[in-house]
């Protein structure tokens, strides 16, 4: 069975200050697929990033950047510089790799992340 | 473009009364899903669409919960019998194909169901 674990319910941090996310996940499988969204007071999850088991290639998008490492089973997301904007609830999520069960998305119960200005 | 449409955004019912959800995918996406959130959690997968046809229900908590596809484009969630631990967001999400590797699942804004 498939598990992702945020163990950080809430974090609160002042304007441009850096801040990670963490998330740890369990699973079976060796192909999977990691993913982060985030879900802003409006409600729509809006896709961050996907990351493949294969790949532990650290990424970064601007502010955003994603640490993989799997010999911790953790995918952390870090916010440098962090901005009001930033305030939302982001969610870890994992599926498993090509075949069968490649579409179904397990989530963490996600981090509420309060920028304050 | 137009994105995932839901509808209600809000609904409230009462304990023991059926509700309908009802989800616009975009355009073009084959597949479709419904998700749950309830207060506090993450999202809970319950049903997927390829087409018209549902091969993976496993989700569905109940019986009292059953969801349809037509002309693979609106989808509905029908709750019966209501009860007060059926109250969260219902979150649907349509994708181009189905392997997440290759297909990002576009979600709409939910509605939110209160049973009271």
């Amino acid at each position: 069975a498939q598990k992702v674990t945020q163990a950080q319910t809430e974090i609160s941090v002042v304007e441009k200050e850096d801040v990670t996310l963490d998330c740890v996940y369990e699973t079976r499988d060796t192909t999977y697929y990691l993913f982060w969204y985030k879900q802003p007071p409006s409600g729509e999850l809006v896709f961050l990033i996907r990351r493949n088991s294969f790949d532990e290639q650290n990424e970064i998008s601007g502010r955003y950047s994603w640490n993989f490492q799997k010999s911790t089973s953790s995918f952390n997301f870090t916010i440098t510089a962090s901005q009001v904007v930033d305030s939302a609830v982001y969610f870890c999520a994992l599926s498993e790799g090509p075949g069968a069960g490649s579409y179904q998305l397990t989530f963490g119960k996600g981090t509420k992340l309060s920028v304050i200005p | 473009g137009a994105g995932v449409s839901q509808s209600p955004s809000n609904k409230v019912t009462e304990k023991g009364k059926d509700v309908e959800l009802r989800c616009d995918p975009i355009s073009g996406h084959t597949a479709l899903y419904w998700y749950r959130q309830r207060l506090g959690q993450g999202l809970e997968f319950l049903i997927y669409f390829q087409g018209n046809s549902a091969p993976d229900k496993s989700g569905l908590p109940s019986d009292r919960f059953s969801a349809e596809r037509t002309g693979e484009s609106v989808s509905t969630l029908t709750i019966q019998r209501t009860q007060q631990e059926d109250s969260a967001v219902y979150l649907c999400a349509s994708s181009h194909g189905r392997d997440l590797l290759f297909y990002e699942q576009y979600f709409g804004p939910g509605t939110r169901l209160t049973v009271t």
